[in-house]
């Protein structure tokens, strides 16, 4: 039984620039979350997708985007890069109102 | 802002020991739970435990949660190398029951032979 998933791995960007980071959670689940994750600190809550929708937020600008596949799949995007951006992207999966939630390895996001 | 305090930052201990860190948080919760991460990587669940119980076993883990203190503690026992990870509480606030982990700065623990 796969866990989740998470591409790329590594990604190098310049400011600006957008990007896109991919998802693929526990089978069976159908709820994703999305956390940033500073060096040094503890993941902070981008926001959550069920069903298609995005179901909460957290604090972060509109810059950060996502979406949901019918598969539960999910994107998370970033546009107009800063440098501050630069984080280890973690996405993370549920199922209904199990409140476990399984986590990927995580892009790790470098903005130069 | 993060809602979860570790303590200590760090710990630094031979193997054989026990290891015990302290989370605090500061609103209302449905549960906490914790989690550990190796270099940098995704985290992986250790236990939860419920706005209700004050105390769950997992293993060599024993983790308290003191509702009125609004605080949890992890204990690992007779620690090994292995157990060498960062370590993080979350807590899952009540917001209509939707599942959203508020994280700590987390506690680094270093674990020698």
């Amino acid at each position: 039984d796969a866990g989740v998933t998470q591409s790329p791995t590594h990604l190098i960007k310049t400011r600006g620039q957008q990007v896109t980071l991919r998802c693929s959670p526990k089978s069976g689940h159908d709820t994703v979350s999305w956390y940033q994750q500073a060096l040094g600190q503890g993941p902070q809550f981008i926001f959550q997708y069920y069903e298609e929708e995005e179901r909460q937020r957290g604090n972060f600008p509109d810059r950060f985007s996502g979406h949901q596949f019918p598969n539960y799949s999910s994107e998370l995007n970033v546009n107009a890069l800063l440098l501050g951006d630069s984080a280890l992207y973690l996405c993370a999966s549920s199922w209904g109102r199990d409140h476990t939630q399984y986590f990927g390895p995580g892009t790790r996001l470098t903005v130069l | 802002s993060q809602q979860g305090e570790e303590d200590p930052q760090a710990l630094s201990i031979q193997e054989g020991e026990n290891a015990t860190m302290n989370c605090s948080y500061k609103t209302s919760i449905n549960n906490l739970q914790w989690y550990r991460q190796n270099s940098g990587r995704g985290l992986v669940h250790l236990i939860l435990i419920r706005s209700n119980e004050r105390e769950k076993h997992s293993g060599r883990l024993r983790v308290t949660l003191d509702t009125s203190k609004k605080s949890s503690s992890l204990l690992i026992t007779a620690s090994r190398a292995a157990d060498t990870a960062s370590y993080f509480c979350a807590t899952d606030a009540i917001t209509g029951g939707y599942n959203k982990l508020i994280f700590g700065a987390g506690t680094r623990l270093a674990v020698h032979p």
